[in-house]
């Protein structure tokens, strides 16, 4: 039951330039979203979050946008450093429950 | 440091066999919640204890069970393993409010990978 959905398993950006990671999820009734950041041998850590009741926030180089009629959100990150490369899941959460998507791992090249 | 503890990092078992997890969580966090994270998939949740009561479950198996201690640590027990339970098994604390809704950002140990061989 995957209600929330990251479609891209890899993105490869270059330094300096701006990534994009999209999510997509299922149940209307979602009303706060989260993005975490995991690196190797490590667990996720919070990175930045969302209400329903907003379409944008941002947070120094990281920004996320909701789009509620089209159940999606993205964030993006300006400009890109290499020390970004990571995977990136986003959770969107409604009272107790709490979904994550697949993960999208993100290399910024030099 | 996330201040959550998992032990532990690796373990390897046979199929049939029992384990616990453990962990800590951050101090002063009341909440304690599993997930489990299989090769290419996302998090997937399992269960959420506060202050040593369970308030939510979500995809665990009935071969799992949890609980959440007096001193606030948790264990997360599996048995009759199979090959598919593999993964990596992550533990997340947070301060919840009263309402023990999942509004709040989680706080992740760094995962007790479990291979079943």
């Amino acid at each position: 039951d995957q209600q929330v959905k990251q479609n891209s398993p890899s993105l490869s950006v270059q330094e300096g330039r701006i990534s994009i990671l999209n999510c997509d999820y299922t149940n209307s009734m979602f009303d706060y979203f989260l993005w975490y950041k995991k690196y190797p041998a490590e667990g996720p850590t919070f990175l930045i979050s969302i209400s329903s009741i907003k379409d944008k926030n941002e947070d120094g180089r990281f920004t996320v946008f909701l789009n509620k009629s089209a159940k999606h959100l993205s964030l993006h990150i300006v400009p890109s450093q290499p020390g970004d490369s990571a995977v990136y899941f986003c959770a969107a959460s409604v009272l107790k429950d709490m979904r994550f998507g697949a993960g999208t791992r993100l290399t910024v090249k030099p | 440091d996330s201040g959550v503890t998992q032990t532990p990092k690796h373990l390897i078992t046979a199929t049939g066999q029992r384990v616990t997890l453990r962990c800590s969580p951050r101090s002063g966090d009341l909440s304690v919640y599993w997930y489990q994270q299989s090769l290419d998939q996302g998090l997937q949740f399992l269960i959420h204890y506060y202050n040593g009561e369970e308030r939510a479950k979500g995809n665990i198996l009935e071969r799992f069970s949890a609980q959440q201690f007096p001193d606030l640590h948790s264990e997360l027990n599996l048995s009759s393993l199979e090959l598919g339970d593999s993964a990596l098994y992550f533990c997340a604390s947070s301060v919840a409010p009263i309402t023990g809704g999942m509004r709040e950002k989680l706080f992740f140990g760094s995962g007790t990978q479990l291979s079943v061989l």
